[in-house]
């Protein structure tokens, strides 16, 4: 069965440090999402992407975060001067369409010391 | 804006007993709703989903829900569970973006931590 990859499973940061977290989502998917978990809470929507560019996003992502599609098969989530309160965990999402099932990776923990 | 309470965070059932999850959501149209699970060190998997039409839903793993307008809820039932179900499983509802666009956004709940005893 298909699946939503993500690299790596766990990266650790000095603060202030530039991040990148990669996932490759589902071939034939169009929507592709990022979301987060801080540790012992809810899991939140942090941007949508279709067609090249950001459909939707939530006031986390602020202009530290920036997502990309580089190449035909990966999506990227960077932070650009990572915080402590960046730790979390970092899921990956893709689905075909706006109301069809998300396919969610294994997620990223993101650790900033 | 949408929201998802699930008011049991932690729940423990005997192997062999039934099981219902609770859900409620707010959402100010018919809404899209779903539950994932998510075992230590895996993604959310979709155990299950309601669009539309009939109200009592099918998933895996023998898991079904009921989607009941009138009360905002969404609840999650299995008649007997078994020992690998032990995971936290997430209610999550599907909202439009703005401009009543629908891109998909998932508003989550704060999960459910099912602990199964032998």
């Amino acid at each position: 069965e298909p699946e939503v990859t993500q690299t790596p499973s766990h990266q650790v940061t000095q603060m202030g440090q530039e991040v990148i977290l990669r996932c490759v989502p589902i071939s034939n998917h169009l929507y592709f999402y990022w979301y987060r978990q801080i540790l012992g809470q809810k899991v939140e929507f942090l941007v949508s992407f279709y067609n090249n560019e950001i459909s939707e996003k939530s006031e986390i992502f602020d202009d530290q975060f920036s997502v990309e599609r580089p190449d035909g098969s990966n999506f990227t989530l960077k932070i650009r001067s990572t915080k402590l309160e960046d730790s979390a965990m970092y899921f990956c999402a893709s689905s075909w369409g706006p109301k069809n099932i998300q396919y969610f990776g294994a997620g990223t923990r993101l650790s900033v010391l | 804006a949408q929201s998802v309470t699930q008011p049991d965070i932690h729940i423990t059932v005997s192997e062999g007993a039934s099981l219902e999850l609770r859900c409620n959501y707010s959402y100010g149209a018919t809404p899209y709703l779903f539950w994932y699970v998510q075992s230590p060190g895996q993604g959310l998997q979709l155990l299950l989903k309601y669009f539309s039409g009939d109200t009592l839903v099918q998933g895996i793993k023998g898991f079904e829900a009921e989607f009941k307008r009138s009360q905002s809820s969404f609840n999650l039932r299995k008649p007997s569970v078994h020992w690998s179900d032990a995971a936290e499983y997430f209610c999550a509802v599907g909202a439009p973006g703005a401009g009543g666009t629908s891109y998909g956004k998932l508003t989550f709940g704060q999960g459910t931590i099912l602990t199964v005893h032998p």
